[in-house]
This record gives C-alpha cells, structure tokens and sequence, in this order.
C-alpha cells in the first residue's frame, strides 16, 4: 500500500513569490495534517482536516498561508507571498483511527 | 501550553545500549510517542504508549512513562549503525474527537561503529 504522498520533493524560489504544496494521503484515512519542520526543531501543527472540513487552523497564519481540501482527499497548502523565515520542511500526515502516518515532506528555501 | 523537552544529541558505541530522554508538562496526555527520522524521510512511528501505563516493550525497545514526573524514555538494546537518526518524543491531547501531536525538539542518535 503506498504511503502520504506529497510533491515536490523540493522547491526553491525568491521571496515574495508563491508557493504550493501538495499531499495524497492514504487511501481511506479521513484525517489529515499539515506541519511545519524548522531546522533543528520538531514538527508544528499548522492545519488539520476531518474529511474536508478544517478544524484546527489555529496555528496557520492566515495572513500568507491558505490550504484546501477539495473532496476530502488530496490536499494542498499555499505561501503567497513566501518569507525568508518560510524556508522548513512541511510534512503532511494522515490517520484514520488516531495513529499519524507521515509523507517525506516538502524541503522550501526561500531565498 | 504543550511544552516537550529532549536533548538535542546523543552518542553511544555500536552494541551497546541507547536511552533518550524527554520531559513534557501536559498532565491531559493520553498517549506519548517515539519517532524517528532519518535523513531526508518523514517520520516514522517506533512504538508509542498511553498514558496510564508505565512500561512498554518492543523487542529491542523499551518505553519508560513516569507519568509523576512527566518523564519519558526510551531505550535501544543493541544498538547498531542504522539507528543513527533523530528520535522525537510526542504528546497527544484529546481534542475535538481527535489526537493533536506536540513534538519536542529531537535527539540526535549518532551511533559509533
């Protein structure tokens, strides 16, 4: 069975510029998470999604940062406009009865 | 707040035995977990424990909870070259129906031939 998807690998732009982030979680897992890995750090929750509804974003800064979750699957996060401070590694997770399962996450540097 | 504290790094000699500690503050824990991630990889659960037990044991692992103390470790009997990584501790609170994680800052297992 394969595993959270998430593409690309890595991204490099110029500060100011957009971003997007994209993850195919398991297959059936209801659940999905989306965190952010700074350098030397562990992961931070920034949005989690039940089905397609968001029901924590508490620590998502909405101001630049936006994510959907169309149809309940696959999931995308987007930076516009990206930061220095953006650059980190956004990892996404699923799970379907508690345990989180995680992608290799997405390695940006803003530059 | 959710506060989980590690050592950042820890060195042993290949065969001998690891043990990483953390410390969290959230009395409402209902599970704690050990991960690992190696280099380029996302994290990978190793084995996780609730909160009302004091021990746990995994083959060459074993999870101590001192639920008093808010203290968690886990320990690698044998360890060899490809345990090198770094193991993050992690709290969950029940919210809303489902597990938030709170990581601490990882220890870094360098294993020594």
């Amino acid at each position: 069975e394969a595993g959270v998807v998430q593409s690309p690998r890595y991204k490099i732009i110029e500060k100011k510029q957009p971003v997007a982030f994209w993850c195919n979680p398991i297959s059936g897992h209801n659940t999905l998470y989306w965190y952010r890995q700074n350098l030397g750090q562990g992961p931070e929750l920034l949005i989690r999604y039940e089905n397609e509804e968001a029901v924590d974003d508490s620590q998502l800064p909405k101001d630049r940062f936006s994510a959907e979750r169309l149809k309940g699957v696959d999931s995308t996060l987007k930076i516009q406009p990206a930061e220095l401070g953006d650059s980190a590694v956004y990892l996404c997770a699923s799970s379907l009865r508690g345990e989180q399962f995680f992608g290799p996450g997405t390695r940006l540097t803003v530059l | 707040g959710e506060d989980v504290e590690q050592s950042l790094f820890l060195s042993v000699r290949e065969g001998d035995s690891s043990v990483i500690n953390c410390t969290y503050t959230d009395s409402s824990s209902t599970y704690l977990y050990w991960y690992k991630q190696e280099p380029g990889a996302g994290l990978q659960l190793l084995t996780y424990i609730f909160s009302n037990m004091d021990m746990k044991q995994d083959q060459r692992l074993t999870v101590l909870l001192n639920k008093k103390d808010k203290h968690l470790s886990l320990r690698i009997a044998d360890t060899q070259t490809g345990d090198s990584a770094i193991y993050f501790c992690a709290e969950s609170i029940r919210q809303t129906g489902a597990n938030n994680l709170f990581f601490g800052t990882g220890t870094r297992l360098t294993v020594i031939p």
